[in-house]
């Protein structure tokens, strides 16, 4: 069964990089049928999708977070990571990562499983 | 790339219908089948209900439907069930490879 978990710190400081690494088990991140996404909550907020990459590393970002967000992907660790610079406290939310379909008919560019979520708060 | 529109409630007794709409534009919705209904419980992960704007994934009951009209899709909810109460998130594929979410709708059911 494919299961995806979100690490990394609960707690960024003001101006640094955040990071978050999601790793994936039950399958191999390197299927042609799938990329993989980051998708955040604000508290309280809606979603709002940050970026996605395929396995073979080709990332595509939302252009308002363009200029801050970096994705990487290690197929060797089965694991895709999140970075996100110059974080203020705007970017405090719950932090998604999750499978997206890559291929039509089946859900194209819908996330059909998500990692349970993890908070990062933005604070000094 | 601004956010589709969403209402941000609605409400419906047990064994109704309800209908959630989600408005976008022709860069988004209007131009491609690639819409995507989420539901949300509090405190959970967001689970897809809908794909390819009428599609059902294995497991979602069939009480959930899905179709567009335009540059607005709607998500149809048939025999409402206290269950079903819960944040709805529509998303749409908005081309360059970028994907777009709604603001979200809470659904009580009364």
């Amino acid at each position: 069964q494919l299961q995806l978990q979100e690490s990394g710190p609960g707690l960024v400081k003001p101006s640094e990089t955040l990071s978050l690494t999601c790793t994936v088990s039950g399958a191999s991140i390197s299927s042609s049928s799938y990329y993989w996404g980051w998708i955040r909550q604000p508290p309280g907020k809606g979603l709002e999708w940050i970026g996605s990459i395929y396995y073979s590393g080709s990332a595509y970002y939302n252009p308002s977070l363009n200029s801050r967000v970096t994705i990487s992907v290690d197929t060797s660790k089965n694991q895709f990571s999140l970075w996100l610079s110059s974080v203020t406290a705007a970017d405090t939310a719950v932090y998604y990562c999750a499978r997206q379909v890559a291929v039509a008919g089946t859900g194209l560019w819908a996330f059909d499983i998500w990692g349970q979520g993890t908070m990062v708060t933005v604070s000094s | 790339q601004s956010a589709l529109t969403q209402p941000a409630s609605v409400s419906g007794s047990p064994g109704q219908s309800i209908t959630i709409s989600c408005t976008g534009t022709s860069s988004d919705v209007g131009s491609y089948n690639l819409v995507s209904w989420y539901q949300q419980h509090p405190g959970k992960a967001p689970k897809l209900m809908i794909y390819e704007v009428t599609k059902r994934p294995s497991g979602v009951s069939n009480r959930f439907s899905g179709s567009k009209s335009g540059n607005t899709a709607s998500l149809t909810i048939s025999g409402l069930q206290a269950e079903d109460e819960a944040d709805y998130y529509c998303s749409s594929y908005a081309g360059s490879t970028t994907v777009v979410f709604g603001g979200g709708t809470k659904l009580t059911v009364l």
